[in-house]
């Protein structure tokens, strides 16, 4: 089954512990993205990669860094994790591009306290 | 830079009526895509159709119907006969040609009461 999948889904963890959210997806997609929702701003883009070693800003970077080694996965890491990055975080992949239809994971609640 | 501005926030209707949500975009790009996902209380994200800046063409998929107005950077997307199983999170959003972040709308919460 084609599927992006987040690990873990649920965190509760406290400031300055740093942890990693871990994405992976079997579709060979190019294009991996990080993404956070919070109430009332929607989705938005914290890091993406067009492919394998090839990793950019999207609108909000501050406080995250991410890798890309191999194509299938892409982890989030949260180097030292602030209560401001408390949210709900999905990663998502397609075939090339943002212009191509994502294929999102079923998401990660992280709590920082 | 790119926008994308749904206005309504939260919409309620019961079930059986139409309802329309809103979407009106910015760029300066004319080459240029045009997404609506769907996040039901589950919390996923669904893909649900994808539109490209040459292709004006109105598209129906069921109760579903999607209206692409350039004139008016409009990419509005209307329910019909709404049911239950459409509460959920609509989004839109836009991406542009080259490397850049597609950019979401903050999202409309439409809940269709029985």
């Amino acid at each position: 089954e084609a599927q992006v999948t987040q690990n873990p889904r649920y965190l509760i963890t406290v400031t300055g512990k740093k942890l990693t959210v871990t994405c992976s997806q079997n579709m060979n997609h190019e294009y991996m993205s990080w993404y956070r929702q919070d109430p009332g701003l929607g989705l938005r883009q914290i890091y993406y990669s067009m492919n394998v070693e090839v990793t950019d800003k999207g609108d909000v970077p501050e406080g995250y860094k991410v890798s890309r080694k191999e194509k299938r996965n892409f982890p989030l890491i949260l180097e030292s994790p602030s209560p401001n990055q408390t949210s709900l975080y999905f990663c998502a992949s397609s075939s090339f591009g943002p212009n191509q239809p994502q294929h999102f994971g079923d998401g990660t609640r992280l709590s920082i306290l | 830079a790119q926008k994308v501005t749904q206005a309504q926030t939260e919409i309620s209707v019961v079930e059986k009526e139409d309802v329309t949500l809103d979407c009106v975009y910015e760029t300066r790009d004319t080459t240029y895509y045009l997404f609506w996902y769907k996040q039901p209380p589950s919390g996923e994200l669904v893909f649900l159709i994808r539109r490209n800046s040459f292709d004006e063409q109105n598209e129906i998929s069921g109760r579903y119907s999607w209206n692409f107005q350039k004139s008016t950077s409009s990419f509005n997307f209307t329910i019909t006969a709404s049911q239950v199983v459409d509460s959920a999170v609509y989004f839109c959003a836009l991406s542009v040609s080259g490397n850049t972040p597609l950019v979401f709308g903050k999202g409309t919460r439409l809940s269709v009461i029985a």
